[in-house]
């Protein structure tokens, strides 16, 4: 069956624009997942839903950044304001619950000039 | 603060060696120790994963061994391949809680 996919593959922006990048989870898995990854470095959690509601956004790093899940399939992660440090991998994960194996996207390769 | 230690940062091995990534945690909460593989421009991809209740899992030729009054873990890949190479992560979770990642070991297996 199709895994997760994410869109756009790589996005380049201009300091100060917005952006946002989707996420098509696995179809029925409830839980998703936004990860931040850096060169030469792990992914970085940012935000998890559990269905429509995020569970836990504690890691996202400034108010800038906002992630929405509104039928508890599709996400969008936001960036406003995009400032040349926000340059990474964005990736997303799903899962069929909590306890489960996360499947990872491709990632979204964010580069902010 | 990285909750998750690895090392080495890169690893090379000859073909047909063992190849071997450790990492550390503090958290005693942790229940779920994962690692995973990594292409370039790929997500990374489950490879295994260990709960604190066993001492050593093994699949094929990855083996995870787990010392928990060390907080320590490790992968051990047998007889590397060169299609081994790629970038290995070890990760750790709390129950229902987020996972935490450690920085990553690019191996590269020799031919």
């Amino acid at each position: 069956g199709a895994g997760v996919s994410q869109t756009p593959s790589n996005k380049v922006t201009e300091k100060g624009k917005y952006v946002e990048l989707r996420c098509d989870p696995i179809s029925g898995h409830t839980a998703l997942y936004w990860y931040r990854q850096s060169l030469g470095q792990g992914p970085e959690f940012l935000i998890y839903f559990q269905g429509t509601g995020a569970a836990d956004d504690s890691g996202l790093p400034n108010d800038r950044f906002f992630a929405v899940r509104p039928e508890g399939s599709v996400s969008t992660l936001k960036i406003q304001r995009t400032e040349r440090g926000d340059s990474a991998v964005y990736l997303c994960a799903s899962s069929s619950g909590p306890t489960r194996e996360q499947f990872f996207g491709p990632g979204t390769r964010l580069t902010v000039l | 603060q990285q909750q998750v230690k690895q090392s080495p940062q890169s690893l090379i091995v000859q073909k047909g060696g063992i190849s071997i990534i450790n990492c550390a945690y503090e958290n005693t909460a942790f229940d779920y120790f994962p690692w995973y593989q990594q292409f370039p421009g790929k997500g990374p991809a489950l490879l295994i994963a260990i709960r604190p209740d066993v001492s050593e899992k093994k699949e094929g030729r990855f083996t995870i061994s787990f010392n928990k009054s060390a907080k320590q873990f490790s992968l051990h890949i047998m007889d590397s391949q060169p299609g081994d190479s790629a970038t290995y992560f070890c990760a750790a979770r709390e129950l229902g809680n987020q996972f935490y990642f450690g920085t990553g070991t690019s191996l590269t297996v020799i031919p």
